[in-house]
């Protein structure tokens, strides 16, 4: 089936240490986006990458990396500068610029948890 | 600036009743589409009804309705006869033109968790 994987479903960080999420979709779309989930303060996009090798800044981007050396796949990497990284992190990809304003498909999300 | 909210932080009513999420939003852009999204316990967010700023009609579909109104910068969601299933956070979001093309982002508001008892 189609969709958006997020893997893991659960992670624990130590202080200081650097953590991948992987994202993976079989969609074919060309954009991806991450989005960082905290209680009460609803989604907040983190990065977003519009077509393979190019990939812009969000609202929230310090202390995140990303890549996207492939069409299916945005890993982010949560950095030891990001100062209060324990949220919900929710991944997801729509066709692009050629289906303009399109609905967002979601993966099922990575809890990230320091520890 | 563009934002979104949802002034309703929970509400909690019982099966069978009728409930209204509210959602008010700003934008500068005459061109702009409005979702509205639910996230059950699993966590994935699901797609509901995209809306763009021209069409105004109200949408039903099954027991969900959606009102539209530009003259107050709102894009309700009604849920009749509401479930236990219906039991979610429900996001309201709008996507906007940017430097003349679209990014497809989606501005989000803070969500409203619907609690609908047995």
């Amino acid at each position: 089936d189609g969709g958006i994987t997020q893997s893991p479903k659960y992670l624990f960080r130590k202080e200081g240490q650097n953590v991948t999420l992987s994202c993976e979709q079989n969609l074919n779309h060309d954009a991806m986006y991450w989005y960082r989930q905290d209680p009460g303060q609803g989604l907040r996009l983190i990065y977003y990458s519009q077509i393979v090798n190019d990939f812009q800044k969000g609202d929230i981007a310090e202390g995140y990396s990303v890549s996207r050396e492939k069409k299916e796949s945005f890993p982010l990497t949560v950095t030891s500068a990001q100062k209060n990284p324990t949220a919900f992190y929710l991944c997801a990809s729509n066709p692009g610029n050629v289906l303009r304003h399109t609905e967002a498909f979601f993966g099922q999300g990575t809890r990230l948890t320091v520890v | 600036a563009q934002k979104v909210t949802q002034a309703q932080t929970e509400i909690s009513v019982v099966e069978k009743e009728d409930v209204t999420l509210d959602c008010v939003y700003e934008t500068r852009d005459t061109t702009y589409y409005l979702f509205w999204y639910k996230q059950p316990p699993s966590g994935e967010l699901v797609f509901l009804i995209r809306r763009n700023s021209f069409d105004e009609q109200n949408e039903i579909s099954g027991r969900y309705s959606w009102n539209f109104q530009k003259s107050t910068s709102s894009f309700n969601f009604t849920i009749t006869a509401s479930q236990v299933v219906d039991s979610a956070v429900y996001f309201c979001a709008l996507s906007e033109e940017e430097y003349g093309g679209a990014t497809n982002k989606l501005i989000f508001g803070t969500g409203t968790l619907l609690a609908v008892q047995p």
